[in-house]
C-alpha cells in the first residue's frame, strides 16, 4: 500500500482557474504538510498541519488553503490560478513524536496556461 | 534558508562507495542531521538522521564530526539507482519541523 498518495499526478489549467489537490496517509501519522518545488527545482514548505490544526503558513499567499476533513487527509485549494503556481507540489506526513523520517507523496505537477 | 552547504554535483563509479560531504556550521546542540534523496521526478525519500554519534542503517552511513560542524553521507557501493539529488538537512528538535531544503548535491553514479 502506497504510505501517501496524491491525486492528480498532473493538473493542467487555465489562469484564473480554481483547483484542488488530494492528499491521504495510510500510517497514522498526526502532522500533514505541503511543499512546492519550482521549475529551479527548490523544494520550499507550504504548510503544515497537526490535529486538524495550521501550525505553520510560509508566507504563501491566501489563494492557497489547506483543508483537512480528517487526520488521514490534507487537501490543497487554489484560487485564482497564476501562471506562477505552475510547479510539483508534494505532499508528506510525519510524526510529531518521532524525530525522524517524513514520508513523500509522489507529487503533482501543476500546470497553469 | 538552508543552514547547510553542498557541493552541488559529484560523479561516483558504479560499486564504488559515494561519500557525500556537508557543511553546517552554525548546526545548534540540540538539532539533528538528516539526508534526503530526490530520484528524477518522485518524491523526496528520507536515507538517515543524526544527532552526534555516527550512525548506519541499510542504505547508507552517516559520520558527523566531533564538533558537529560538517558531516558525511556515505553510500557503501553506489549502484545506477542512487543516481539522484541528495539533501542534507539540519532539523530542529520539534517532530512536526518543517524540512528546509538547500540546493543538494547532484550524484550521478556512472557505469
Amino acid at each position: 500500500d502506497t504510505a501517501v498518495s496524491q491525486t492528480p499526478k498532473y493538473l493542467v489549467t487555465q489562469m484564473g482557474n480554481d483547483k484542488s489537490i488530494k492528499c491521504e496517509q495510510n500510517l497514522g501519522h498526526d502532522t500533514m504538510y505541503w511543499y512546492k518545488q519550482d521549475s529551479k527545482k527548490f523544494l520550499k514548505i507550504m504548510f503544515s498541519y497537526n490535529n486538524k490544526e495550521l501550525i505553520i503558513n510560509e508566507t504563501v499567499p491566501n489563494r492557497f488553503s489547506p483543508k483537512s476533513p480528517d487526520k488521514a487527509h490534507l487537501n490543497l485549494h487554489i484560487n485564482s490560478l497564476e501562471l506562477g503556481d505552475s510547479a510539483v507540489y508534494f505532499c508528506a506526513a510525519g510524526s510529531s513524536e518521532r524525530y525522524n523520517e517524513q514520508f513523500f507523496g509522489p507529487g503533482t505537477r501543476l500546470t497553469v496556461l | 534558508d538552508a543552514k547547510t552547504t553542498q557541493p552541488p554535483s559529484m560523479d561516483c563509479a558504479e560499486g564504488r562507495a559515494a561519500n557525500l560531504p556537508c557543511n553546517h556550521s552554525t548546526i545548534s546542540g540540540n538539532e539533528y542531521v538528516y539526508w534526503y534523496r530526490q530520484i528524477h521526478s518522485q518524491g523526496p525519500q528520507y536515507i538517515i538522521h543524526g544527532l552526534k554519534n555516527n550512525e548506519t542503517n541499510e542504505m547508507a552511513s552517516l559520520i558527523i564530526t566531533e564538533d558537529r560542524k560538517s558531516s558525511t553521507l556515505i553510500l557503501p557501493h553506489a549502484t545506477l539507482r542512487d543516481t539522484a539529488v541528495y539533501y542534507c538537512i539540519v532539523r530542529g528538535v520539534s517532530g512536526n519541523t518543517p524540512l528546509v531544503f538547500g540546493k543538494g548535491t547532484r550524484l550521478s553514479v556512472i557505469a
